[in-house]
């Protein structure tokens, strides 16, 4: 079992929509919790991070955590197609972090 | 803050050469920092942890006589790739954890495009 496992996709939503990105992670220790966003032919970026169950918001972003469920996911509101990238979930355990594989996210306008 | 440069961005070399990455974390001091390759609509692969006056760790199957890890110092790592071929050609990302402590964040530094030929 992968430390942290996304849905590969391709995920496509039309624009203006809400985007749902979901991530699992298996070490129920886990204490931070992050998403990067990478457009092709480019590093990851730092979009939200969380360390607490429930949600934070920032912008049109909003990250969700269920500990109990280890699960967090990322909701993008009013989606746009500057947002089409693969978006990556991270943890951190303490100790290490991992990244998921990644969900590529296609808005069409 | 957290800014993390490397240098340089992209490299065209000949087969049999070899590449110096540097990886340099500009606001912040990083006594550990990450390599990772990435191969095109791959997912970033991690090749191995670099720590300050210290030797690197490298992931399974990642040959570290051909991939030198130096952290000469809190603020720089550099990664060279040694007699490089075409199969070597790939994006090369550097990271390094910062932000505040006991939640560090990996910052990641633009990437340096390689190309062998």
């Amino acid at each position: 079992q992968k430390e942290v496992e996304q849905n590969s996709g391709p995920l496509s939503v039309p624009e203006g929509a809400i985007a749902s990105l979901n991530c699992t992670y298996s070490d129920r220790g886990s204490q931070s919790f992050f998403w990067y966003r990478q457009y092709s032919g480019k590093s990851p970026e730092l979009i939200m991070f969380i360390y607490s169950n429930g949600d934070k918001e920032d912008g049109r972003f909003t990250a969700q955590l269920n500990k109990a469920s280890q699960y967090v996911s990322l909701l993008i509101r009013d989606s746009q197609p500057s947002d089409s990238a693969t978006y990556l979930c991270a943890v951190y355990t303490g100790n290490q972090f991992y990244f998921g594989t990644g969900t590529s996210l296609t808005v069409i306008p | 803050g957290a800014v993390v440069s490397q240098h340089p961005s992209r490299v065209i070399c000949k087969s049999g050469t070899s590449v110096k990455i540097e990886c340099r974390s500009l606001d912040f001091q990083a006594t550990t920092m990450f390599w990772y390759r990435q191969f095109p609509k791959q997912s970033l692969m991690l090749m191995a942890t670099s720590n300050e006056g210290s030797k690197a760790t490298y992931e399974q199957g990642v040959e570290k006589d051909k991939f030198l890890i130096n952290h000469a110092s809190l603020t720089l790592s550099t990664l060279t790739v040694t007699s490089a071929h075409p199969e070597d050609s790939s994006f090369y990302i550097c990271s390094a954890p910062g932000g505040t402590s006991g939640a560090p964040a990996q910052y990641f530094g633009p990437g340096t495009r390689l190309t062998v030929l």
